[in-house]
């Protein structure tokens, strides 16, 4: 079963919207983390957000922030103003397993975001 | 300068050369990871180390080996390349603590090609 669902592949928003990127996962484990990453056309993959699955808020960093259901399983990532920059593929990950152990990092499969002017 | 490297960038082979893609890194972390990226799949995990002496299988390491020849330094090796290994190819690394343990810093990659 997949651990990390992004239902949706491509995204289309207008310049200066907001958008939101939908992201579920499946894990029984108490103690996990929830990542965001960019990745644009060059390849790169970009850090965003991370969401501890015992942080009581929601993160938040500049224009993203990570709408944390913990019950629904679910971690989307808003990103408010939208820029042209923002054009990107965007995955959800997931850490899970003890600390220290066997913990490693697994990913969705992506939305290919696209901003339009 | 960069602080997660891989070398090379870009690499076309033949099936059945052996290829060692090399990462460094300068962060100080004892974490490092590879990951191959393909289209419409996402990144999968290849094999990770949490230390110089442990090195740990991930989801899909067949046809794969690594070695950790230092803290600062992961090798990734095809031992006889095959054309469905031909991806994108991420080195990682993270620490154990702290905002460093929240976050798993990438290197630009290494696209690799096997005809």
């Amino acid at each position: 079963a997949q651990k990390i669902t992004q239902t949706q592949p491509g995204m289309f928003v207008q310049e200066k919207e907001a958008v939101t990127l939908d992201c579920t996962y499946d894990t029984s484990d108490p103690s996990y983390g929830l990542f965001w990453y960019k990745q644009p056309s060059s390849g790169e993959m970009i850090f965003l957000i991370y969401q501890g699955s015992y942080d009581q808020q929601n993160a938040t960093e500049g224009r993203y922030s990570l709408n944390f259901q913990k019950a629904r399983k679910s971690a989307n990532l808003v990103i408010s103003a939208s820029q042209l920059g923002d054009s990107a593929m965007y995955f959800c990950a997931m850490r899970e397993g003890v600390r220290g152990g066997s913990e490693k990092l697994v990913f969705g499969k992506g939305t290919k975001l696209t901003v339009n002017p | 300068d960069a602080d997660v490297t891989q070398t090379p960038r870009n690499r076309i082979t033949k099936t059945g050369k052996r290829i060692m893609l090399e990462c460094s890194q300068t962060k100080g972390h004892d974490r490092m990871y590879w990951y191959r990226q393909d289209p419409g799949l996402g990144l999968r995990l290849i094999y990770y180390s949490f230390d110089v002496k442990d090195i740990n299988k991930g989801e899909i390491s067949d046809g794969y080996s690594v070695s950790r020849q230092a803290q600062a330094k992961f090798s990734l090796s095809l031992e006889s390349a095959i054309p469905n290994q031909t991806a994108l190819y991420f080195c990682a690394t993270s620490g154990d603590q702290g905002q460093a343990y929240n976050e798993q810093f990438f290197g630009p990659g290494t696209r690799l090609t096997v005809l």
